[in-house]
């Protein structure tokens, strides 16, 4: 049984830096071809991918974020950890982790067949 | 970027009809990379359709996706009381990988 779950802080300034935990368990980062991915929703509105991680330590990022945006793994632990920097009033929402499912096209790219709870951020002083 | 379009933005239908949802890409998708999720209040989307017509694990083949290129529908064949939800499309051909606004199905 795969499951995912978000953890991190759910208030930050304008300008800190948001880092966020991916916990997960019945699947393997070290396995080939498996991929994680973060997404994102602001309240009311539709949802945005951010970025991906691979079995490879292969990273891709959503291009119009991707000065802002890190992605990393610690497989021992089962984690997945994004950071985003600057952050500001827009970047509020609620931010997903995500199973990268079959037949999910290029590494850029994917579905997501499996997804933690989500973690609503807000961006306020 | 391609930019998907759904319609309506709201059906309002009866438990027991069916509801047909469309999703219009602004370029054609590679590979009918086109996936349906479904997302209730409170909780994160669910896989139900990938590469355009294929049922994801568990989802009840009441479910059915259809098309290629730029046009792809969702079809929910009979709705159950379970089925009121907002669903969206996700186009993953290209990146970046992106998602139509949503259509909500209500009751009506």
């Amino acid at each position: 049984q795969i499951t995912l779950k978000e953890s991190g802080p759910t208030l930050v300034k304008p300008t800190q830096t948001l880092t966020l935990t991916c916990t997960f368990s019945g699947f393997s980062l070290s396995t080939s071809g498996v991929g994680v991915g973060w997404i994102r929703q602001p309240p009311g509105k539709t949802l945005e991918c951010l970025a991906f991680i691979y079995w490879d330590d292969d990273k891709r990022y959503r291009p119009s974020l991707k000065n802002r945006l890190t992605i990393s793994k610690d497989t021992s632990k089962n984690q997945v950890v994004l950071t985003m920097t600057n952050m500001d009033p827009v970047d509020t929402a609620t931010y997903y982790c995500a199973h990268r499912g079959y037949l999910s096209g290029s590494w850029d790219t994917g579905n997501f067949d499996y997804w933690g709870q989500g973690i609503l951020v807000t961006v306020s002083s | 970027e391609i930019v998907l379009t759904q319609s309506p933005g709201t059906l309002s239908l009866s438990p027991g009809e069916r509801a047909t949802l469309s999703c219009r890409a602004s370029q054609s998708v590679s590979s009918n990379y086109l996936a349906w999720y479904q997302q209730k209040p409170g909780q994160a989307p669910r896989l139900l359709i990938y590469v355009a017509s294929s049922r994801a694990t568990g989802i009840p083949d009441r479910f059915s996706g259809s098309g290629s290129g730029t046009d792809f529908t969702l079809t929910i064949s009979r709705l159950e009381p379970e089925d009121f939800a907002v669903y969206y499309c996700q186009q993953y051909g290209s990146s970046p990988g992106t998602f139509g606004q949503g259509t909500k199905v209500d009751i009506k």
